[in-house]
């Protein structure tokens, strides 16, 4: 059963600071991997979605990497601002059977300080 | 801009009443899901649909019904709900079968239920 493990849990960093939050899985049969932002109370939003054929995917400030071998992805935001807070979220979309759905991690809360 | 609705941000409702919660999209996607959201344990995966009046179990499907009578619409059904029911529940559409940025998941807002 595909397990999704994000690290770290809790990250607090001045603004303007580059930083990269990580992502493991343990199943590589995937399709895909997608990130996510989660606002306190709120719904997801899609930020960057990989391929499993892909290397990596960049959106503005974000660039996200996979590397499906060793089943690892990274988000790298670039000067980081106050309205970067949020819960980032990791989940893969599994091809090696079973429900259709995304697996997810339990994210990481990200502070950024003004 | 696409769009993933649910009927509800905040439900109250009391142990054994039976508990509907609607999501629409209007993407035109074939596929539509439920999960829940706890602390420590993430979102969960309940049940999902590939196309009207098709459904599968997700990971966590006891206690919970589904319908899709229609392509845009897909609710979730608690027969009787329980305190452990109590939770944020987050509904998703996809495009099938696309690639690319066509197999981005969009989520609804959600809805936090209470039960008591």
């Amino acid at each position: 059963k595909q397990e999704v493990t994000q690290i770290p849990a809790a990250l607090s960093v001045p603004e303007g600071e580059n930083l990269v939050l990580n992502c493991s899985f343990t199943d590589s049969a995937i399709y895909n991997l997608q990130w996510f932002r989660q606002d306190p109370g709120k719904g997801l939003t899609s930020l960057l979605l990989i391929q499993s054929s892909q290397r990596e995917q960049t959106s503005g400030r974000l660039n996200a990497s996979l590397d499906k071998s060793s089943g690892r992805s990274t988000l790298y935001i670039a000067a980081s601002q106050p309205g970067d807070s949020a819960t980032y979220l990791c989940a893969v979309r599994s091809s090696g059977g079973g429900a259709d759905g995304l697996t997810f991690g339990k994210g990481t809360h990200l502070i950024i300080q003004p | 801009d696409v769009k993933v609705t649910q009927s509800s941000r905040y439900l109250v409702k009391r142990t054994g009443e039976k508990v509907f919660l609607e999501c629409v999209q209007d993407m035109d996607h074939e596929n539509m899901f439920w999960y829940r959201q706890d602390p420590g344990l993430g979102l969960r995966l309940i049940y999902f649909s590939y196309d009207v009046k098709m459904k599968e179990k997700g990971d966590i499907p006891e206690g919970y019904s589904v319908s899709r009578e229609k392509k845009e619409r897909f609710s979730l059904i608690l027969e009787s709900a329980s305190t452990n029911q109590t939770s944020m529940y987050l509904c998703a559409s996809r495009h099938s079968g696309g690639a690319g940025v066509t197999d981005t998941q969009y989520f609804g807002p959600g809805t936090r239920l209470t039960v008591l």
